[in-house]
């Protein structure tokens, strides 16, 4: 069974920009987490979606959006980049449950904005 | 709320010495724990986790780790260190419930020297 996935790999734009980050979660798997690993640092918890709902959102600010498609798909979207903004993006899937205690993590995307 | 404190930033040992990193947590209710390592240029893999069962944990390639509610600690340890173990490693915990929100510490580097 394939993994998480992301898309692209790697990512060079320049400040004022907008990029969008793409992630597939496993097959099965309803919710997608977007974290924020700025180098030297641990991830950062960004956003969260179930049934393409917001459930959770970090202490970002409002030029970080993103959204969840039917098949479970998601995107993140970052507006007006900074150059504070690259950082490796990783994408997170779990099954939505009782016991949904474990994250699936895809490459991640490397972001640099110049 | 929840945070998570990893002692030590790096740690350097001996190929086939024992490997200890150390990790204090806090949480307002009963947390899972995780253990992810991350080699460079890759995603984070799950090493092991704690979920309320026993409260000593065993991992994939021989770690181990030990939830201490007393001491709200979670160290993951290896009796034998080996090179291919030299990597980032990230304590992690979350609602028991809901992993898609997880608050990670720092980070700990660990060296393994031949």
């Amino acid at each position: 069974d394939a993994g998480v996935t992301q898309s692209p790999t790697h990512l060079i734009k320049t400040r004022g920009q907008h990029v969008t980050l793409r992630c597939s979660p496993i097959s099965g798997h309803k919710s997608v987490s977007w974290y924020q690993q700025v180098l030297g640092q641990g991830p950062q918890f960004i956003f969260q979606y179930y049934e393409k709902e917001e459930r959770g959102r970090g202490n970002f600010p409002d030029r970080f959006s993103a959204r969840q498609f039917p098949n479970y798909s998601s995107e993140l979207n970052v507006n007006a980049l900074l150059l504070g903004d690259s950082a490796l993006y990783l994408c997170a899937s779990l099954v939505w449950g009782e016991q949904s205690d474990t994250q699936y993590f895809g490459p991640g995307t490397r972001l640099t904005v110049l | 709320a929840q945070s998570v404190t990893q002692l030590d930033s790096h740690v350097s040992v001996s190929e086939g010495t024992p490997v200890l990193l150390r990790c204090n947590y806090s949480s307002s209710y009963s947390p899972s724990l995780f253990w992810y390592v991350q080699h460079p240029n890759k995603g984070l893999q799950l090493l092991l986790k704690y979920t309320s069962a026993a409260t000593l944990v065993k991992g994939i390639n021989g770690f181990e780790a030990e939830f201490k509610k007393s001491e709200t600690s979670f160290h993951l340890t290896k009796p034998s260190a080996h090179m291919s173990d030299a990597a980032e490693y990230f304590c992690v915990v979350s609602d028991h419930y809901n992993a898609g929100k997880s608050t990670f510490g720092d980070g700990t580097t660990l060296t393994v020297k031949p």
